[in-house]
């Protein structure tokens, strides 16, 4: 049972390229998330999935796209990166989408961009 | 409203001591209150939670004490322990289908052997 698992691990990008960072669940759970954590600045909801084939904006959605391929995975893009986009990249799933479902989260993505 | 606010931003204790963080929120419709734990290189973890029926929860070294009027809790780590430095969120949301979590910013603790 691998749990969350996210890749890459690390990522550098050049201002202006594309990338899509991966993310994939063994646990069956219907809710995923994407979050970004920067320095003071905690974890911030970018977008998240209720459920399969839906997706929802969350607290900073700019710059960003999600799919979420099916039940187990969930895409985020960043199509064309910008150097306010470094940051660690964090993917999550629950059980259900309700607030008190407890997420669990991947090993992180660290993205900076250049 | 939606803000959660946490503090200590950084907190360092001797092993043995008592580690106290503490958050206030603002939004009355929140009832479900969890705090994570983040060990360097990891993601964060669920580490306990509380709902406002109750005005402690303990597990183990770890207490959650919540005061619903004055809308603010706390975690308590007794006998802290040098294994325990990590970064804590506190987190906060409505409990419901579309309720979200509303971290806080993190306190990042330290405890000195």
């Amino acid at each position: 049972n691998a749990g969350v698992t996210q890749t890459p691990k690390f990522q550098v990008l050049k201002t202006g390229q594309s990338m899509t960072l991966q993310c994939a669940q063994d646990m069956n759970h219907n809710s995923m998330y994407w979050y970004r954590q920067d320095p003071g600045m905690g974890l911030r909801l970018i977008y998240y999935s209720a459920s399969e084939g839906t997706t929802d904006k969350g607290e900073v959605p700019n710059g960003y796209n999600v799919s979420r391929l099916n039940k187990r995975e969930f895409s985020l893009r960043l199509e064309s990166a910008a150097p306010s986009q470094t940051s660690v990249y964090f993917c999550a799933s629950s059980q259900g989408g309700g607030g008190a479902d407890t997420q669990y989260f991947g090993p992180g993505t660290r993205l900076t961009v250049l | 409203q939606q803000q959660v606010k946490q503090s200590p931003q950084s907190l360092i204790v001797q092993k043995g001591g008592i580690s106290i963080i503490n958050c206030a929120y603002e939004n009355t419709a929140f009832d479900y209150f969890p705090w994570y734990q983040q060990f360097p290189g990891k993601g964060p973890a669920l580490l306990i939670a509380i709902r406002p029926d109750v005005s402690e929860k303990k597990e183990g070294r770890f207490t959650i004490s919540f005061n619903k009027s004055a809308k603010q809790f706390s975690l308590h780590i007794m006998d802290s322990q040098p294994g325990d430095s990590a970064t804590y969120f506190c987190a906060a949301s409505n409990g419901g289908s579309q309720g979200n979590l509303i971290f806080g910013k993190g306190t990042k603790l330290s405890v000195k052997p």
